[in-house]
């Protein structure tokens, strides 16, 4: 398996411009999760689907923020507007959830600079 | 809720020195206890993990014993080599296996 798969790795982009972030969890895999990392805050847990559904967003910033995933393999991040404090790593990870012992696999990553 | 306290700050030292990074955990009930590694440009790896208390995790020359007692999961390498050089973070898991982390602490191994 080629694992989570992110895309871009790294967008520049202007302030109010909409930013979209990919990602292709893991064939199989029953949860995803998107995380912000930053150097103040560290990693940062933004939303978490089990099943395609969205379980807890609580950790998205603002409205600005939306997350979907409309099928088992793909998802998307967006932003709109974007803000320079939006910039930061944003990771995808993705995991098949029995019990509590699994492991989440993370992407890459995408490295956004709004500017 | 759920949270993860790591040792403040970087953590620099020579090729074959011992390696110890401090976590200890704040959860309810009875949480999973990871170990992740991020190098450079990279996403984060799982480097070892421990279910339930008394566990001992290992992988790649690391340990991390769960104790339930001190509610810490000490990170430690007997013999570093330079290719350790990361940032490794501490984590639990809930019960939807969401992971809360740490905040993770830069290793510079010089030669």
């Amino acid at each position: 398996d080629a694992g989570v798969i992110q895309s871009p790795r790294h967008e520049v982009t202007e302030m109010g411009q909409e930013v979209t972030l990919r990602c292709k969890p893991i064939s199989g895999h029953n949860s995803l999760f998107w995380y912000r990392q930053t150097m103040m805050r560290g990693l940062e847990l933004l939303i978490y689907f089990n099943n395609n559904v969205p379980i807890d967003d609580s950790g998205m910033p603002e409205d600005r923020f939306s997350a979907k995933m409309p099928n088992a393999s793909f998802s998307t991040l967006k932003i709109q507007p974007s803000e320079p404090r939006d910039s930061a790593v944003y990771f995808c990870a993705s995991s098949l959830r029995r019990g509590v012992n699994t492991e989440a696999f993370f992407g890459q990553g995408t490295r956004l600079t709004v500017v | 809720g759920n949270s993860v306290t790591q040792m403040e700050g970087p953590v620099t030292l020579s090729e074959e020195a011992f390696l110890t990074i401090n976590c200890t955990y704040t959860a309810t009930g009875y949480p999973s206890l990871f170990w992740y590694v991020q190098y450079p440009g990279e996403g984060l790896q799982l480097l070892l993990k421990a279910t339930k208390a008394d566990d001992k995790g290992s992988n790649k020359g690391f340990e991390a014993t769960y104790r339930k007692e001190t509610t810490s999961f000490h990170l430690e390498k007997g013999s570093v080599q330079v290719s350790d050089s990361a940032v490794y973070f501490c984590a639990l898991s809930d019960g939807n296996n969401r992971l809360a982390f740490g905040k993770g602490n830069q290793v510079v191994v010089i030669p």
